[in-house]
């Protein structure tokens, strides 16, 4: 059964500008993980965040995580054209595989 | 140095044939992955094994077989293809943390279009 929700499902920015994706689950997790899929690429890990932790930055990426809405957000500041990507996040509960969400396709126009 | 790679990249085959795609990682992880996702891009776990068993197996068709020679090797061996079963297959490698499942690392994808 599906446990992340992204959204939105699109997005088009202009390059410079900030871009926020956020994502909604079901049940208790352990961790929440951010992927980011090129076209035609495999997806990459940009970022974990664990349940006891409320925020984690990497470069130009911010992500917060909220237990009580079950949800969690990715800003991406100072976008690039470079950042055009499929955004997947993922949840981790224990004893089973990984649970994607369906993405939010981003698109920065330079 | 790849870290997670798959065999072949694209395939492109006639319905009722048998294929498999290869997937080796060198990143000494004991769990594998293989998910499929669809024209909508849809990511599906359909198989994962650890320590070459196999520890989930999600509702997909008996068609689907996944061969473990060993911890590094996940192959995906696919009897009498269909046309749904076009999509982008993907292997993917993780560590198993007090029984978490951290970071997944994913292959490049083999693109699958039966005809």
């Amino acid at each position: 059964s599906q446990q992340g929700e992204e959204d939105p499902q699109a997005l088009s920015i202009q390059e410079g500008e900030n871009a926020t994706m956020n994502c909604s689950y079901k049940t208790s997790i352990n961790n929440l993980q951010w992927y980011r899929q090129n076209s035609g690429r495999g997806l990459v890990h940009l970022i974990l965040i664990r349940s006891n932790e409320r925020e984690k930055h990497s470069g130009r990426l911010r992500v917060t995580l909220d237990t009580s809405k079950k949800s969690s957000s990715l800003l991406i500041t100072a976008s690039r054209a470079a950042d055009t990507a499929s955004y997947f996040c993922a949840t981790e509960s224990g004893n089973t595989p990984l649970v994607f969400g369906k993405g939010t396709r981003l698109s920065v126009i330079a | 140095d790849t870290a997670v790679s798959q065999t072949p990249k694209y395939l492109v085959t006639q319905m009722g044939n048998d294929k498999s795609i290869k997937c080796e990682q060198n990143l000494g992880h004991d769990t594998m992955y293989w998910y499929k996702q669809d024209s909508k891009k849809f990511l599906k776990i359909m198989f994962s094994y650890n320590n070459k068993e196999l520890i989930i197996n999600e509702t997909v068709p008996n068609r689907f077989s996944p061969k473990s020679p060993d911890k590094a090797h996940l192959n995906l061996h696919i009897n009498s293809l269909e046309l749904g079963d076009s999509a982008v297959y993907f292997c993917a490698s993780s560590q198993e943390v007090d029984r978490r499942q951290e970071t997944q690392y994913f292959g490049p994808g083999t693109r699958l279009l039966v005809l």
